[in-house]
């Protein structure tokens, strides 16, 4: 089956200590999406690749990173993660995306992370 | 800005009841609606969406929502529920133009035997 595949499920990083969470996908869609969702809180778009067109929210922070090699794969880097970093982290896919959010995202399991 | 409200964070129902999830917006320009859901240790997947047309809106399982722009509601609903609709529900918002799409705080429906 067709699918958003995030590894791993669970992370652990020391405070400070860079880390990097993958996401692949068989979709072969055009747009990749990361969230970050806070405990009882609404997931948040972090940014956003259409295609190869990095598209960043105002509001993430520098400490956020993110890189598509390809099609198929996308990443999320946080330099030096604080206490607040601790999160799940979704990612997600769309086939299009243009310039109107009214596909359907498609997404991964999530990884949750956790710092110490 | 947008915003989304989910009014309520838990909704137990018993099985084969009714049951309303709702969800209220804010904003000034026209948007696209969405209701996600997420079952236990699954990503979230797309129940229905809003983009224009009839109001009244299927999707899978069973649900439907209904686009209210001048109370700015898109409130979910079943008929009849099963324990297998016990899952977190998300409202969601976005916008024709920029790039802006916020979920709600999200709803957890647990359905009791």
């Amino acid at each position: 089956d067709a699918m958003v595949i995030q590894n791993p499920r669970y992370q652990v990083t020391q405070f400070g200590k860079p880390v990097t969470l993958s996401c692949s996908q068989t979709l072969n869609h055009n747009v990749m999406y990361w969230y970050q969702q806070k405990s009882s809180q609404a997931p948040k778009l972090l940014f956003h690749y259409y295609d190869k067109d990095f598209n960043n929210e105002a509001d993430t922070p520098d400490n956020f990173q993110s890189r598509r090699p390809n099609t198929s794969f996308c990443f999320l880097d946080i330099r030096s993660p604080g206490l607040g970093d601790a999160a799940m982290y979704l990612c997600a896919t769309s086939r299009d995306g243009s310039t109107s959010w009214t596909d359907t995202q498609y997404f991964g399991p999530g990884t949750r992370l956790t710092v110490l | 800005a947008q915003s989304v409200t989910q009014l309520d964070s838990q909704v137990p129902v018993f099985e084969e009841a009714p049951v309303e999830l709702r969800c209220n917006y804010s904003s000034s320009v026209s948007v696209y609606l969405f209701w996600y859901v997420q079952y236990p240790n699954q990503g979230l997947q797309l129940l229905l969406k809003y983009l224009s047309g009839s109001t009244l809106v299927k999707g899978i399982n069973g649900f439907e929502a209904e686009f209210n722009k001048s109370q700015t509601s898109f409130h979910l609903r079943k008929p009849s529920v099963h324990i297998s609709d016990t899952a977190e529900y998300f409202c969601a918002v976005s916008r024709n133009t920029g790039n802006q799409f916020y979920f709600g705080t999200g709803t957890s429906l647990t359905v009791i035997p």
